[in-house]
């Protein structure tokens, strides 16, 4: 059966200080790793698509990376509008676009 | 990035009533995702719309959950019969271009059932 798992479940920082979140998974056949962030009460946002082995994504900053069983969402010297839940989801080959969801990574970085 | 919109933002309803959730893209888009998230739970797949026909749909996704395209442009989630547990966000996506896997949601539809 196709997981998901993030960790941690929840994540304080300091503004400036650089951590990463993870996403560990099992798919039949991964046609692609999502990562979405999530303000409270708001729909999930598209950050990244990563489709293989060693591919890596950078957006400000944020930097996303994929290896064969887990991916990595680094977050660079944060600033407290990075506060949000980070949404890792994955789509199996066979899927006719189902995206399997995580539980998220709660992310609070204070001044 | 697309943009897709929900009606309403928030709907109460009583146990038992029938429910009809509007997703309507600003383009032209044949295909449609509907998902669910239950307060402080994982956001959760529902049905997948292609072409005005289910192409796959989740085990929650039962005979009281219906999906239509009414009339070319929105499209609709129908509860038939709301139970408390379908208390949920509910939230439509689109894809980036038709067929591209990224998928981008909507601002999704609070909804209560008492």
């Amino acid at each position: 059966e196709d997981q998901v798992t993030q960790s941690p479940e929840a994540l304080r920082l300091q503004e400036g200080e650089s951590s990463s979140l993870n996403c560990s998974y099992t798919v039949s056949g991964l046609r692609g790793l999502f990562w979405y962030r999530q303000d409270p009460g708001k729909g999930p946002e598209f950050l990244f698509t990563l489709y293989s082995a060693g591919e890596e994504k950078e957006k400000e900053r944020l930097k996303a990376t994929l290896t064969k069983k887990e991916s990595f969402l680094h977050i660079t010297a944060p600033k407290p509008e990075d506060s949000a839940t980070y949404l890792c989801a994955v789509q199996a080959g066979d899927s006719w676009g189902k995206l399997q969801f995580g539980a998220g990574t709660q992310v609070v970085v204070t001044p | 990035e697309p943009e897709v919109t929900q009606t309403p933002s928030h709907q109460v309803t009583q146990m038992g009533q029938e429910v009809i959730l509007r997703c309507v893209p600003i383009s032209n888009h044949l295909y449609f995702y509907w998902y669910r998230q239950i307060l402080g739970q994982k956001v959760e797949f529902l049905v997948s719309f292609y072409n005005n026909e289910i192409s796959e749909k989740s085990e929650i996704f039962d005979d009281q959950f219906s999906v239509e395209r009414p009339d070319g442009s929105n499209f609709t989630l129908k509860i038939r019969s709301t139970k408390l547990e379908d208390s949920a966000m509910y939230f439509c996506a689109i894809p980036r271009t038709s067929g591209a896997d990224e998928q981008f949601f909507g601002p999704g539809t609070r909804l209560t059932v008492l």
